[in-house]
This record gives C-alpha cells, structure tokens and sequence, in this order.
C-alpha cells in the first residue's frame, strides 16, 4: 500500500461523457501527478500540480484538465470524452520529486 | 531529461540474481537514475534511486559506472512476484519539479 488512494477504481461511461477522477496523497506530500497508461502510448505524464498550483504539463489534452485543493487531494477531470480515452489513470505523490509513489489507478472505459 | 535504453525483455530463474542494465549515455551531471517496476496494471513501484555511487535498499542494488553513462539493476535473489516491467529513468531530483518520463521498459520474467 503507497498510501496514494485513488477513486473510483472503475468507472465505465460513453462517448461524449465528463467525469472526474480523485486522488488523495500520502501525507504531506505536497506534489501530485496525473500519468495515463493506455495500449499503445505506454506511461505518459500529464500534469503535475505542487502546493496547488500548476506545476508542469505534459501531454495532456485540452479537453482534460486538473486541480489540487487545499487540502491538496487532486482531481482529473475528464470531458468530451473519446473511445481513445480509454487507459488507466494513475496519480502519483512525492515530497520534492525524489521518489514517487503512486495509487492503485483508475480503470477508464469509454464506450 | 536524458533517454534511456533498455533491453526489451529478460528471463531469469528463480533464486538467482537478475541483472538489468541501462545506458544513459547523455545523462546530465544533475540528473539521478530512477528505476521502478509495474506488477501487471497496477500502480508503478519505486524501487531505488542513485546519481554517481553505487546504492543499495531492502528491494535492490544499483551500480552506476564511473562515468554515468549505464547503470544496472540488480535483483539478488530472485521471486516469481519479481515478474513485472521494469523501468530506467533519468531525471533531475530533489526538487518540486519531477516529471517521469517512461520508455518501453524491460519486462522480466522470473521462472520457477
């Protein structure tokens, strides 16, 4: 257990759909990442948010988009959604980006 | 962050030391190689980290040559729940900035 939580751990929609996917850190980790893993792109970072603010940005689409509260859990919400979109979601959290430690991950299916 | 390349897969057996090698031949004087492990889907592993002297935790042995340019992770004994991608990463550490950047990996097989 990393002590990243992530919810929900499955989440089956359709096309054109939004939904929103969270993440709670390990304890005071002010750092929080979004990767997305799908077949054919492999791992890829997606953003990362430190002390709720934008940290840096990776490959992410527009129409996906995140923020990091004040209590520093993190949200990835997701709209318009594309068959593509399909992939599991994982968040990740680090104190100063030595080691990260990642949640379980969120299945995506798009339908 | 500088490229890494790994072999595409391995086999070891059970029991005995697996050995992963990676080249970062452009590896920068700040940069730190990472290496993590994903068990099939689920969330990736830290597993050690070292910039130039060789590191050793609970999980691993890192041995980075003396001019940074490949590194190898090792296994010492070997299990069957050791079956997973693994993956070579170079970047910049210590700061709020930590961006991992995944290849392809190397998927190690452990055989009974």
């Amino acid at each position: 257990d990393s002590g990243v939580t992530q919810t929900p751990k499955h989440l089956i929609t359709a096309t054109g759909q939004r939904v929103t996917l969270r993440c709670s850190p390990r304890s005071g980790d002010l750092s929080v990442y979004w990767y997305q893993q799908s077949l054919d792109q492999g791992l890829q970072f997606l953003i990362q948010y430190y002390n709720g603010e934008e940290r840096a940005k990776g490959n992410i689409l527009e129409r996906f988009s995140a923020q990091q509260f004040p209590d520093l859990h993190s949200e990835l919400n997701l709209s318009s959604l594309e068959l593509g979109d399909s992939a599991l979601y994982f968040c990740a959290s680090s104190v100063l980006g030595y080691e990260q430690f990642f949640g379980p991950g969120t299945r995506l299916t798009v339908l | 962050d500088a490229k890494t390349t790994q072999p595409t897969s391995m086999d070891c057996a059970e029991g005995r030391a697996a050995n992963l090698p990676c080249n970062h031949s452009t590896i920068s004087g700040n940069e730190y190689v990472y290496w993590y492990r994903q068990i099939h889907s689920q969330g990736p592993q830290y597993i050690i980290h070292g910039l130039k002297n060789n590191e050793t935790n609970e999980m691993a042995s890192l041995i980075i040559t003396e001019d940074r340019k490949s590194s190898t992770l090792i296994l010492p004994h070997a299990t069957l729940r050791d079956t997973a991608v693994y993956y070579c990463i170079v970047m910049v550490g210590g700061t709020s900035y930590g961006k991992l950047t995944f290849g392809q990996g190397t998927i190690l097989t452990v055989h009974p």
